[in-house]
């Protein structure tokens, strides 16, 4: 039940794209997007809750394919700051509203 | 700062022992969550409470129990502590279920 996450780690230069996944193998009702750094808390960055849902803040964009089960987080321009674990958060059709399941995170890395 | 206050931040302690995590929501959310996070486990959700009442329960040992009181202030208590319960424990809240939760800072519990 608890969602993949890939890939487990990525390493970027300053300026560079990447796109983190996040799949799961029962029906989706929502994804949300965390960033935690290291000894901090998770930082909310959005929630997807409709199929076919994009969102974008700043340089960073994420979708929601309800078909596929799955969503993408895109961080276009990659800067130091993105440094951090990226964490995707389901709800499951049927599951409790209050029940976020979390995948186990993307290390992203960004060097100068 | 996300506006949801955790006490205490560190907390050392041996085995066997009880202790009482405190976590106050933000202004206006009815909602409160509460999550483990340990190196190899990942955020695991342990159980919600909505207005009082417990809505949802993940992981929790029976060892744990919580409540939310009517100030909607939550209280998580660990009870019977043992090595592997050593963790970062966070607290989230929400303005109702499925809504965006926002962390806490967390406090750090050590078993020794």
């Amino acid at each position: 039940q608890q969602p993949v996450q890939s890939p487990q780690a990525v390493i970027l230069r300053e300026g560079e794209d990447a796109v983190i996944n996040c799949s799961s193998s029962k029906a989706l009702y929502s994804v949300h997007w965390y960033r935690q750094k290291h000894g901090e808390a998770p930082v909310f960055l959005m929630i997807l809750l409709k199929g076919g849902e994009q969102k974008g803040h700043d340089k960073i964009s994420a979708s929601f394919n309800e078909k596929k089960q799955q969503s993408s987080l895109y961080l276009t321009a990659s800067q130091l700051s993105y440094s951090g674990t990226y964490f995707c958060g389901t709800v499951n059709y049927g599951g409790s509203q209050g029940n976020l399941i979390f995948g186990k995170g993307t290390k992203l890395s960004v060097k100068p | 700062d996300s506006g949801v206050t955790q006490t205490p931040k560190h907390l050392i302690t041996a085995t066997g022992q009880r202790v009482t995590l405190r976590c106050s929501p933000r202004s206006g959310d009815l909602s409160v969550y509460w999550y483990q996070q340990s190196l190899d486990q990942g955020l695991q959700f342990l159980i919600q409470y909505y207005n009082g009442e417990e809505r949802a329960k993940g992981n929790i040992l029976e060892r744990f129990s919580a409540q939310q009181f009517p100030d909607l202030h939550s209280e998580l208590n660990l009870s019977s502590l043992e090595l592997g319960d050593s963790a970062l424990y966070f607290c989230a809240s929400s303005v109702g279920e499925g809504h965006t939760q926002y962390f806490g800072p967390g406090t750090r519990l050590t078993v020794l």
